[in-house]
């Protein structure tokens, strides 16, 4: 399985943009890349995925890089309600199966 | 539309003892998947079912099982439960390959003593 390299923590204030940069040098070519956060007492929640070109939705964009080694989930303006664990997951195309790594612990003051 | 509902919310076991878990998909998903989150290894994927069928496994004993019925809800059993096996077990559907997009159910917080 794939592995994913993430930050443990990061830290934003309210209304400012975050990066949140994945390494995934072992990426396979029909590997997606998918993110989900996990707020506090809750299931992890899907954010975005990508395959090779960048993509935006109403919460959040997604930056991968052209050699695919890398991806940026990007959260516009970050709120409170932002405060969660973020996930890397890479996702082959024929599976559910997903493989958490540890995330990034992102903290959002106000 | 009804998210996934995951029951029971909070269950406590004692060692030895064996139980079991239920999951409801969203409505006309047909893939499930389960997970195990504990503080010390994080979540780690146990199986996956799709159309009634496993299709994945995850790398644990084979006290962990599951099963899917022909409505796509899901059932995981353990049995004798160990204190190691206290955790939150979360269940995820998806309308299977090649969507993969996963939604959570809140999970099922087992505690053995």
């Amino acid at each position: 399985d794939a592995k994913t390299t993430q930050p443990n923590s990061m830290e934003s204030n309210e209304e400012e943009p975050v990066h949140l940069p994945c390494n995934h040098s072992t990426i396979s070519g029909t590997d997606y890349i998918h993110w989900y956060r996990q707020l506090p007492s809750q299931g992890p929640e899907y954010v975005i995925h990508g395959l090779t070109s960048n993509v935006n939705n109403r919460m959040a964009s997604l930056a991968i890089a052209e050699d695919r080694k890398s991806s940026t989930l990007i959260l516009h303006r970050a709120t409170l309600r932002d405060a969660a664990v973020y996930y890397c997951i890479l996702i082959s195309y024929n599976t559910d199966k997903l493989i958490f790594g540890t995330g990034t612990r992102l903290q959002v003051f106000p | 539309k009804a998210g996934v509902t995951q029951t029971p919310r909070y269950l406590i076991k004692t060692r030895g003892q064996q139980v079991t878990l239920s999951c409801s998909p969203i409505s006309g998903h047909r893939s499930v998947s389960w997970y195990q989150q504990t503080p010390g290894q994080g979540l780690q994927f146990l199986f996956e079912y799709f159309s009634e069928t496993q299709r994945n496994k995850g790398n644990f004993p084979g006290r962990f099982s599951g099963r899917q019925f022909s409505n796509s809800r899901s059932e995981m059993n353990v049995s004798t439960l160990e204190l190691g096996d206290s955790a939150l077990y979360l269940c995820a559907s998806s309308l299977g390959v090649p969507k993969n997009i996963q939604y959570f159910g809140a999970g099922t917080r087992l505690s053995v003593l």
